[in-house]
C-alpha cells in the first residue's frame, strides 16, 4: 500500500525551513528520501533503517518513527536549489537473496522555495 | 563515469505496437529496477532483478516483460502498446547491500497514441 505523505505542497522563503511527512498502514523495514526536479530523475536524499542506522546527505536530516510507521525530513535554512518534489519510498521487506529495495513511493510532496 | 544510462528518451508509439526500452548500468550494480511515472503521481515498480538470470514482478507487470542476460543490461518489453502505458519510465540499479542507494537514469518519455 502506498505511504502518505503530507504537505501535498509547501512555498517557503528561501532561509525558511520545512518539514515533510510520510505515514505507512505497514510495518517498514526502511524509509528512502527522494527529490525529483521537473523533468529530472530521481536523486537520493537519505536512507533510514529499522534500528536506527541512517545514510544521507549533510545538510538535511530525517527521522523514521518505526512503532509508528513514519518518517519525516528536515529541510533547514532552505535554498533555491531545494525546489522540487519529495518523494518517500518504504520498504516492508529487504529483500532476502542478499540486499535490494522492492520500494513503494508516495506521491511526492511539491516544495518550492522563493527569493 | 556513466551511471545508469536509459535509450531512447522519447517515443510515440502507435496503439499495438511493441517496442523495447533499454538500460545499461556500469557500476557493477547486482540490482536492478523499472519503474513508471505517471503525471504528478510516485513512481511505481514493473520489474526488478537481482542478477543475471534471475527476475521477479513488481506492482505493476501486467503487458511488460524483462530479462537480464548480463549484469550490465535490463531490457523492458512493450508488447502491444496501450494508451494506459503513456508514462515516463525509469530505471535504476543497486548495489546489494543493507544502506542501498537506487541510482536513476533520466528516463524514457513514452506516448501511445
Amino acid at each position: 500500500q502506498q505511504p502518505v505523505q503530507s504537505p501535498q505542497a509547501v512555498i517557503l522563503r528561501e532561509g525558511e525551513d520545512a518539514v515533510i511527512n510520510c505515514s505507512s498502514s505497514k510495518a517498514l523495514y526502511s524509509v528512502h528520501w527522494y527529490r525529483q526536479k521537473h523533468g529530472e530523475a530521481p536523486v537520493f536524499l537519505m536512507i533510514l533503517l529499522k534500528g536506527g542506522e541512517q545514510k544521507g546527505h549533510d545538510k538535511i536530516s530525517a527521522s523514521f518513527n518505526e512503532k509508528k510507521q513514519q518518517s519525516s525530513l528536515y529541510l533547514t535554512a532552505s535554498q533555491l536549489s531545494y525546489s522540487g518534489t519529495y518523494f518517500c519510498g518504504t520498504d516492508t521487506d529487504f529483500i532476502l537473496t542478499g540486499g535490494g529495495n522492492k520500494l513503494t513511493f508516495g506521491t511526492g510532496t511539491q516544495l518550492k522555495v522563493e527569493l | 563515469n556513466a551511471g545508469v544510462t536509459q535509450t531512447p528518451k522519447f517515443r510515440i508509439l502507435k496503439i499495438g505496437q511493441s517496442m523495447t526500452l533499454q538500460c545499461a548500468q556500469d557500476m557493477n550494480h547486482n540490482y536492478m529496477y523499472w519503474y513508471r511515472q505517471d503525471p504528478g503521481m510516485g513512481l511505481k515498480l514493473i520489474y526488478y532483478s537481482v542478477g543475471a538470470g534471475i527476475t521477479d514482478k513488481g506492482e505493476v507487470p501486467n503487458g511488460y516483460n524483462v530479462s537480464r542476460s548480463t549484469t550490465e543490461d535490463f531490457p523492458l518489453r512493450l508488447e502491444l502498446a496501450a494508451p494506459s502505458q503513456t508514462s515516463v519510465y525509469f530505471c535504476a540499479s543497486s548495489l546489494g547491500t543493507e544502506l542501498v542507494i537506487q541510482y536513476f537514469g533520466a528516463g524514457t518519455r513514452l506516448s501511445v497514441l
